[in-house]
């Protein structure tokens, strides 16, 4: 069974610390390494994709990598905007030429002006 | 905004009742994917279905089930309420089978509560 474990589980940050988020997985045939990022009473929103090992994407201040176990999402100099749940998911083969999204608990990040 | 559009955004029903959650996909989106959130298991994947057709099932209970509409609309039915089935349901939508390269896109949720 497909498998993802995100730490911590909460973060709190001032303002300018940087800091990483870990996610680790066990999955067979992993088809991606997806991040999505989750606000109060909202749904996920993309972030990134993540095929290979040793990939890397960056958007902001924002940088995902991927292992053969496990993606770090790096926050470099956060700001209070930040602050949200952020969610990692792998998809994997599921039954022939299906996928599905299995999801981590996510992480609970807060930065502190 | 993603483009998805789910309702009601909030229910309040008893056990053993039964309510249906209503999506709309993004305008040219195939795939429909249906999520349960709770606080303490995260976002489980329930069933997927594209153009029509049942595609994936995940650990969806047989109290509940789904279909799409030829307009490409989904609902999902739940019956027989427990107080174990409060959680936000979420819809995504992608355009591939596959959700393509894992981007779906989610609507706001509808938070159920049974009481």
């Amino acid at each position: 069974e497909d498998q993802v474990t995100q730490s911590p589980e909460a973060l709190r940050l001032q303002e300018g610390e940087s800091s990483s988020l870990n996610c680790s997985y066990t999955v067979s045939g992993l088809r991606g390494l997806f991040w999505y990022r989750q606000d109060p009473g909202k749904g996920p929103e993309f972030l990134f994709t993540l095929y290979s090992a040793g990939e890397e994407k960056e958007k902001e201040r924002l940088k995902a990598t991927l292992t053969k176990k496990e993606s770090f999402l790096h926050i470099t100099a956060p700001k209070p905007e930040d602050s949200a749940t952020y969610l990692c998911a792998v998809q994997a083969l599921s039954g022939g030429s299906n996928y599905k999204l299995t999801f981590g608990k996510g992480t609970l990040l807060t930065v502190n002006p | 905004d993603s483009g998805v559009t789910q309702t009601p955004k909030h229910l309040i029903t008893a056990t053993g009742q039964r309510v249906t959650l209503r999506c709309s996909p993004r305008s040219g989106d195939l795939s429909v994917y249906w999520y349960q959130q709770s606080l303490d298991q995260g976002l489980q994947f329930l069933i997927q279905y594209y153009n029509g057709e049942e595609r994936a099932k995940g650990n969806i209970l047989e109290r509940f089930s789904a279909q799409q509409f030829p307009d490409l609309h989904s609902e999902l039915n739940l019956s027989s309420l427990e107080l174990g089935d409060s959680a936000l349901y979420f819809c995504a939508s992608s355009f591939w089978t596959s959700g393509g390269g894992g981007e779906l896109f989610f609507g706001e949720g509808s938070r159920l509560t049974v009481l």
